[in-house]
């Protein structure tokens, strides 16, 4: 069965240490995985994106990781903003026509002073 | 800014009252999808349309119809809401069909209440 697993389920940090969510697959054959951040009450914004070939992305102070052989994923939060306090959401896609994304259930990240 | 926007953010309908809600691109994309989403829950996937083309997904229930007249709007209906349709409904877009690099771009949502 296709699904996308994320952990923790919630996260609480002071503003400026560094985490890191992941996101566990098993979803094939896959095609790419994608990080979202969904402000609440928000539509999700996408923060980057990877191919079976990519191993490592970053946007800003967000780095994600892709292990395609293990089916892991990783997004690392560098020297985290009150801003960033939100739920980020794995998304694999499937390798075929159509519009086949797996969501996770995201993890909520809250972000303290 | 060319973006995706959902008009009302904020919906409020009584049980068993038909309700539109409604999403506009300027991105010019061929698909627009619905979807819905249940608090902590990932968002569910209800239909899309590939330019006039419809694709509902399976367990969709009849209760939910979907129009696009043109290329820029996508209309969500649903024909008798009950408490269990409250939800976040979001409208997304593509530049093409496939899962395979088209990056899907989310509206902010309208945030559905049925009393």
């Amino acid at each position: 069965k296709n699904q996308v697993e994320q952990s923790p389920q919630s996260l609480i940090i002071l503003e400026g240490k560094n985490c890191t969510l992941q996101c566990n697959y098993t979803v094939s054959p896959f095609s790419n995985l994608r990080w979202y951040k969904q402000d609440t009450g928000r539509g999700p914004v996408s923060l980057t994106i990877m191919t079976f070939s990519e191993n490592t992305k970053s946007n800003g102070r967000y780095t994600a990781t892709l292990d395609a052989d293990t089916k892991q994923s990783s997004l690392h939060i560098t020297a985290s903003q009150l801003s960033d306090s939100a739920s980020y959401i794995c998304v694999v896609s499937h390798r075929q026509a159509g519009t086949a994304l797996i969501f996770g259930k995201g993890t909520t990240l809250s972000v303290s002073s | 800014d060319a973006m995706v926007i959902q008009n009302p953010r904020y919906q409020v309908t009584q049980f068993g009252k038909p309700v539109t809600l409604s999403c506009s691109q300027t991105l010019n994309h061929n698909v627009m999808y619905w979807y819905q989403q249940k608090s902590s829950q990932a968002p569910k996937l209800l239909f899309h349309y590939y330019d006039k083309d419809f694709n509902n997904e399976a367990d969709t229930p009849d209760n939910f119809q979907s129009r696009r007249p043109n290329t820029s709007f996508c209309f969500l209906d649903i024909r008798s809401p009950g408490l269990g349709d409250a939800a976040m409904y979001l409208c997304a877009t593509s530049r093409g069909q496939g899962s395979i690099g088209h990056e899907q771009y989310f509206g902010p949502g309208t945030r559905l209440t049925v009393t």
